[in-house]
């Protein structure tokens, strides 16, 4: 079956440092993968795009990077702020077809001053 | 306007009830979609609509029942639900693209069924 594995455990993390989320896939052949941030009873926010033939993506202060042969993702927060806790969704689709995004289960990452 | 709108933000039904969830954008958007999220579990696909018309049901009870009565509008009507359908339930919308394209998200309506 299908899988997005996110670590489960919450991300504690001071600020200033470099925070680093994992999602790991099994039975996917995404063509691309996204990042989203979502807040308590929020909607989640989209972030970031990752195609497969692109290594690495950046936007301000977020790294994502994206590896077919491991089917892994990496998502990286650079300099750190109280405002970036959240829990961020990894989500992609089969091949590249759109409608059927599927989540992973989210890392919740907080930021202590 | 960048924002898909939902409403209600809370809504409390009984088992017996009939209600509707409303979602708006008018961002030209031609997919829309209809999640559903338990606490603390990921967003579960339930329905997409391309083009007003509805193009995946993820084998969702009858119970729920999907609208689109134009491209900015999307319903989801409600009956005889059961407690275990209370969640926060988040619409969505994106272009109708291959190739990759983020969703946007409104802010959900809270159901809680008693």
């Amino acid at each position: 079956s299908q899988k997005i594995e996110q670590n489960s455990e919450a991300l504690n993390i001071q600020e200033g440092k470099t925070a680093t989320l994992t999602c790991n896939y099994t039975n996917y052949s995404p063509a691309y993968l996204q990042w989203y941030r979502q807040d308590p009873g929020r909607g989640p926010v989209f972030l970031l795009l990752i195609r497969e033939n692109e290594k690495e993506k950046r936007k301000e202060r977020l790294k994502v990077t994206f590896d077919t042969t491991l089917k892994q993702s990496l998502f990286h927060i650079t300099a750190s702020q109280p405002a970036d806790s959240a829990t961020y969704l990894c989500a992609l689709t089969q091949g590249n077809s759109w409608g059927k995004l599927q989540f992973g289960a989210g890392t919740q990452v907080v930021v202590t001053p | 306007d960048t924002e898909v709108t939902q409403t209600p933000k809370h809504l409390v039904m009984g088992m017996t009830n009939k209600k509707s969830l409303k979602c708006e954008q008018h961002m030209g958007h031609r997919a829309m979609y209809w999640y559903k999220q338990k606490a603390k579990k990921p967003p579960e696909l339930m329905f997409v609509y391309s083009y007003e018309k509805l193009s995946i049901n993820e084998s969702v009870p009858s119970r729920f029942s999907p609208e689109c009565p134009n491209s900015s509008l999307l319903n989801l009507h409600l009956h005889a639900l059961q407690p275990e359908d209370s969640a926060l339930y988040l619409c969505a919308s994106s272009q109708a693209v291959p190739g990759g394209v983020g969703y946007t998200f409104g802010s959900g309506t809270r159901l809680t069924v008693v």
